[in-house]
């Protein structure tokens, strides 16, 4: 079955505790990214992938870092957290960009991070 | 700038259609989406429209593009329990950048 697999579920941390999320798709595909979604803000894009070793920041990448070591997997990395960036983060994979739809296809069911 | 928006909620009777507002600033976007949010869950890409169009449907879904005034909708017609959810406009700026509405909560009463 094609699907983004991001763990854990949820998570409580406490300021300053480095944390990575981590992000796996099974579909080869070569682009992923990664958002964060607010109340009355929608999705904000954190980093992008358009390949192995190739990232770039989004729109709100300040305190986040990605790797993309390996095609399938893309992980969300928080040196050191802050009440801030509680959210709900999202990892999303797609084809690559110019082949219709153009646009993240696949969403892995989200990380409820909450950051104390 | 890209800056999409959409009301934030919307009440429907089952069975009625459901008509889903979305404006956004971008002309250049080449593609516009909706996605469909159930809670707990990831989103999920619905449908599509490419800038060059007016309209599609698929099923029971239809997308009106009015370009000149930057305007998109979504309609769903014959609106069931399981339409219940979050649904967000976004627009395809360029390759790697995609802007998000804030979402529009469709809640369906029996």
């Amino acid at each position: 079955e094609a699907q983004v697999t991001q763990n854990p579920r949820y998570l409580i941390t406490v300021t300053g505790k480095k944390l990575t999320v981590t992000c796996s798709q099974n579909m080869n595909h070569e682009y992923m990214s990664w958002y964060r979604q607010d109340p009355g803000l929608g999705l904000r894009q954190i980093y992008y992938s358009m390949n192995v070793e190739v990232t770039d920041k989004g729109d709100v990448p300040e305190g986040y870092k990605v790797s993309r070591k390996e095609k399938r997997n893309f992980p969300l990395i928080l040196e050191s957290p802050s009440p801030n960036q509680t959210s709900l983060y999202f990892c999303a994979s797609s084809f690559s960009p110019g082949q219709a739809p153009n646009t993240e296809a696949f969403f892995g069911q989200g990380t409820r991070l909450t950051v104390v | 700038g890209e800056d999409v928006e959409q009301s934030l909620f919307l009440s429907v009777r089952e069975g009625d259609s459901s008509v889903i507002n979305c404006t956004y600033t971008d002309s250049s976007s080449t593609y516009l989406y909706w996605y469909k949010q159930e809670p707990g869950a990831g989103l999920q890409l619905l449908t599509y429209i490419f800038s060059n169009m007016d309209m599609k449907q698929d099923q029971r879904l239809t997308v009106l593009l009015n370009k000149k005034d930057k305007h998109l909708s979504l309609r769903i017609a014959d609106t069931q329990t399981g339409d219940s959810a979050i649904y967000f406009c976004a627009e395809r700026v360029h390759d790697y950048k995609l802007s998000f509405g804030a979402g529009t909560t469709v809640t369906v009463r029996a």
